[in-house]
This record gives C-alpha cells, structure tokens and sequence, in this order.
C-alpha cells in the first residue's frame, strides 16, 4: 500500500516557467512533509518542509501548499532554471513513529531552454 | 564540510557473498537510517538507530543486519546478497526524531553478480 503517492513520473517545463510538482498520501496521521531533490549519482538532498499546522511554507523560488483535507500537498518553482532539472521526491512522517519518512517514487522534472 | 559520507559508491558482490556497506557523519547527529532505494521506486526504510538503539522495519528481511559502533559510524551487512538485492543503498542521518530533516550520503549502488 503506497501511502505516499506521486502520479506523474516525468515533468517538463520551460525555463523562466512555473514547475508545479504534486504529492498526494493517504495516511491522516501524517503531519510534516518534505521534499527532496536528487540528482544523478549523488543522494536525495533536502529542499523545503511543512508541518501540518500551516498550509503554506516559502523559500526563495521555491513554495510548498498543504491542503489537509485534500491530502495534497505541491510544490512550485517559479522561475523555473535549468539547475532545477532533477528527480524530486516527496516525504511524510508521522509524529510518534520515530522519524519514519514514507517516500513517493519521484518525479523526474526537465527545465528546457 | 559537514556531511554524510558513503563508501564505496559502488559495491560488486557474487551471489551468497557476504558484504558490507559503510556510512559516516560528522554532522554528530544521533540517529541514522539505511534505506534501499530500487530502480523507479520510492526509497524504503530498512532499519535505524537512535543513538545506539537500533529500529528494525517490519517488513526487512533477516538477511540485512547492521551495526554502530560509535556516533559517527553506521554498516549495513548482507549476509547472503541475492539477485534481488541489488539496488541503492542510501545512508542518512538527522539530528534528533521526529519531525527533523534528514540528510543523505551519496549512496552505494550494489551490484550482485
């Protein structure tokens, strides 16, 4: 049962364009989220959070929107640069689970010129 | 620079043969984790410790062990690699738990032959 789920495997978007990648889960106790990028051959890096009590959560180019009683959240980039071509994955945990992060499979976002 | 290092990047193993994956921090956070990453998956929590109490995931087959000798130091042992144990291997720490970012080594690709 994947509880973390990211439905589009690939995305491309145009330089000096908006990226709007989404996440959706299943599980209500979730209660922080998280993205992360990777690029090839080095580990996922950390890029932005957001804990349940807020439904937005912004840094530089980059915003993460919470919708609880959706159980989506999306992160955009805007302008969207060709240094943001990676894979993102999106994470939660839940509190009192000992820090388990529930990954989604990825999507993989292209920044074309 | 503070960082979680992974080594080797690539490990080649024969079917059966015991190997070893090593990770260290020198961020001196207290808890690590090993995660299995395979090709287009969402990355899998395989086990971790909270100093030096060790989490096992359900669901990780007896076949993974690991150990932590000391804060900055965390192995992942396969006692007998089989073919579907090839994968990344991602090493990562955070600070305390829960809800604390983690950090991701580079990962180890392991090849079973």
């Amino acid at each position: 049962d994947q509880q973390v789920k990211q439905n589009s495997p690939s995305l491309s978007v145009q330089e000096g364009r908006i990226s709007i990648l989404n996440c959706d889960y299943t599980n209500s106790m979730f209660d922080y989220f998280l993205w992360y990028k990777k690029y090839p051959a080095e580990g996922p890096t950390f890029l932005i959070s957001i804990s349940s009590i807020k439904d937005k959560n912004e840094d530089g180019r980059f915003t993460v929107f919470l919708n609880k009683s959706a159980k989506h959240l999306s992160l955009h980039i805007v302008p969207s640069q060709p240094g943001d071509s990676a894979v993102y994955f999106c994470a939660a945990s839940a509190t009192g689970t000992a820090s388990k992060l529930t990954f989604g499979t990825g999507t993989r976002l292209q920044v074309t010129l | 620079d503070a960082m979680v290092i992974q080594n080797p990047r690539y490990q080649v193993t024969q079917f059966g043969k015991p190997v070893t994956l090593s990770c260290s921090q020198t961020l001196n956070h207290n808890v690590m984790y090993w995660y299995q990453q395979k090709s287009s998956q969402a990355p899998k929590l395989l086990f971790h410790y909270y100093d030096k109490d060790f989490n096992n995931e359900a669901d990780t087959p007896d076949n993974f062990q690991s150990r932590r000798p000391n804060t900055s130091f965390c192995f992942l042992d396969i006692r007998s690699p089989g073919l579907g144990d090839a994968a990344m291997y991602l090493c990562a720490t955070s600070r305390e738990a829960p809800q604390e970012t983690q950090y991701f080594g580079p990962g180890t690709r392991l090849l079973v032959l």
